[in-house]
């Protein structure tokens, strides 16, 4: 079976730094992606990785750890529009659809 | 600028009705995906399409089915609405390796 499991609410402070983590369980991988979905609004792209290590892009970044199973997404410098839900997915081979986590809910307060 | 757009954003049927929902990409993809995404539940597949006329189940495809009749176009059908239908119904394309690009929802009420 395919498990995705990441928290289901954080909340951190203006200005500060959040991880967010993500594991992982499928029957094959190809690849790890983070998204971003505002309240009522779809889905958006923020990351993809599939080798190993950290990919940066602005005040996202994105890990992986392909052994451990693990993916984590950090958000410096957070600003009150990074409240939203951020939805990690992988795609366990070749060109099957997205799995889906259920989402964590960020709360930025101030 | 890629885009994927559906017929509705808000909709109210009633138990029993026949319901389409529409969705249209302008990016050549092949791949279009049907989820509906309900609160602690998170984004669950109910149909997909690797090409024209092609069709795979998803995750929950019962009570639905879909037609790809074109390759910009990949419909969802509820045969005859329920109340558990009730939800935000998102479609999404993608080329073959890519990420997927959603559609902006369509938020279905069966009365």
């Amino acid at each position: 079976g395919q498990n995705i499991d990441q928290p289901t609410e954080m909340t951190a402070t203006e200005g500060a730094i959040v991880q967010i983590n993500c594991t992982y369980q499928t029957s094959g991988f190809n690849g790890l992606f983070w998204y971003q979905q505002h309240a009522g609004e779809a889905p958006t792209f923020l990351s993809y990785n599939v080798l190993d290590g950290l990919e940066e892009k602005g005040r996202f970044s994105s890990f992986l750890s392909r052994s451990k199973g693990y993916s984590y997404l950090l958000l410096k410098e957070l600003q009150m529009k990074d409240s939203a839900s951020y939805l990690c997915a992988v795609r366990d081979s070749g060109n099957t659809p997205l799995v889906f986590g259920k989402g964590t809910r960020l709360s930025v307060i101030a | 600028d890629v885009k994927v757009t559906q017929s509705s954003r808000y909709l109210v049927k009633r138990t029993g009705e026949k319901v389409f929902l529409e969705c249209v990409q302008d990016m050549d993809h092949e791949n279009m995906f049907w989820y509906r995404q309900d609160p602690g539940l998170g984004l669950r597949l109910i149909y997909f399409s690797y090409d024209v006329k092609m069709k795979e189940k998803g995750d929950i495809p019962e009570g639905y089915s879909v037609s790809r009749e074109k390759k910009e176009r990949f419909s969802l059908i509820l045969e005859s609405a329920s109340t558990n239908q009730t939800s935000m119904y998102l479609c999404a394309s993608r080329s073959s390796y890519n990420e997927q690009f959603f559609g902006p929802g369509t938020r279905l009420t069966v009365l």
